[in-house]
């Protein structure tokens, strides 16, 4: 079937180096991608996302990559920091009015 | 602007008892979803709604479980009776609109624990 997976479990980063977390889709139709951030105790938290006609989308310190020819979508933080730890999901959605599909998780964990 | 707001935060109850948990979505938003969390996954959806009407239902476990948005705002999810494995995170989020299901805000969660 279809599914959105993580390539890592675990990514550890030094404070101030620069992390990338990597996701694997397998719905070649899906419209839009999304990254999630979800720290312990709370729900995941909305980071940026991308459609899926464009392949690169720059926020504050984050910038995602879509690569639509071998289906991968990455997550890109500089200047990683403390407050950076949590787990992150990718998610796809066919289209706006579609149903979420959401990867495994990587938890990030930032070493001061 | 308050976020989506869910109580219990923790609950602890024994297999084959009955559990509810209970969702506010943001003011305005006419989606609302319950999504089963499992310890290092990501989340499940279970059921959407739009309004008070249930628009996809097709992954919730009609046996034992049951949801309800009678106005269209506040939102219920009930367990009965709950088993061993239906311990996990219960999230609900909302959006603003249907064709925006790419903007969901998820609330903090309920965590069941079944004992």
């Amino acid at each position: 079937g279809e599914s959105v997976g993580l390539h890592l479990p675990t990514l550890s980063v030094q404070e101030g180096d620069n992390s990338i977390i990597n996701c694997a889709y397998s719905n070649s139709a899906s419209d839009y991608f999304i990254w999630y951030k979800q720290e312990s105790g709370k729900g995941p938290q909305f980071i940026i996302d991308i459609r899926s006609n464009m392949d690169k989308r720059q926020g504050q310190r984050v910038t995602v990559l879509l690569n639509k020819t071998v289906k991968h979508l990455s997550l890109q933080i500089a200047a990683t920091q403390p407050g950076d730890s949590a787990v992150y999901f990718c998610a796809e959605i066919f289209n706006q009015g579609g149903k979420l599909i959401f990867g495994q998780g990587t938890e990030l964990s930032v070493k001061p | 602007e308050a976020g989506v707001v869910q109580s219990p935060r923790y609950k602890i109850i024994e297999k084959k008892q009955p559990v509810a948990f209970w969702c506010n979505p943001i003011s305005g938003h006419n989606t609302l979803y319950w999504y089963l969390q499992n310890l290092g996954q990501g989340p499940e959806l279970l059921i959407r709604y739009e309004n008070e009407e249930a628009v996809d239902d097709s992954q919730l476990p009609k046996d034992r479980f049951s949801a309800e948005r009678l106005k269209g705002v506040d939102s219920t999810l009930k367990i009965q009776p709950a088993e061993l494995g239906d311990s996990a995170v219960y999230l609900c989020a909302s959006s603003p609109d249907p064709d925006r299901n790419n903007e969901q805000f998820f609330g903090p969660g309920t965590r069941l624990t079944v004992l």
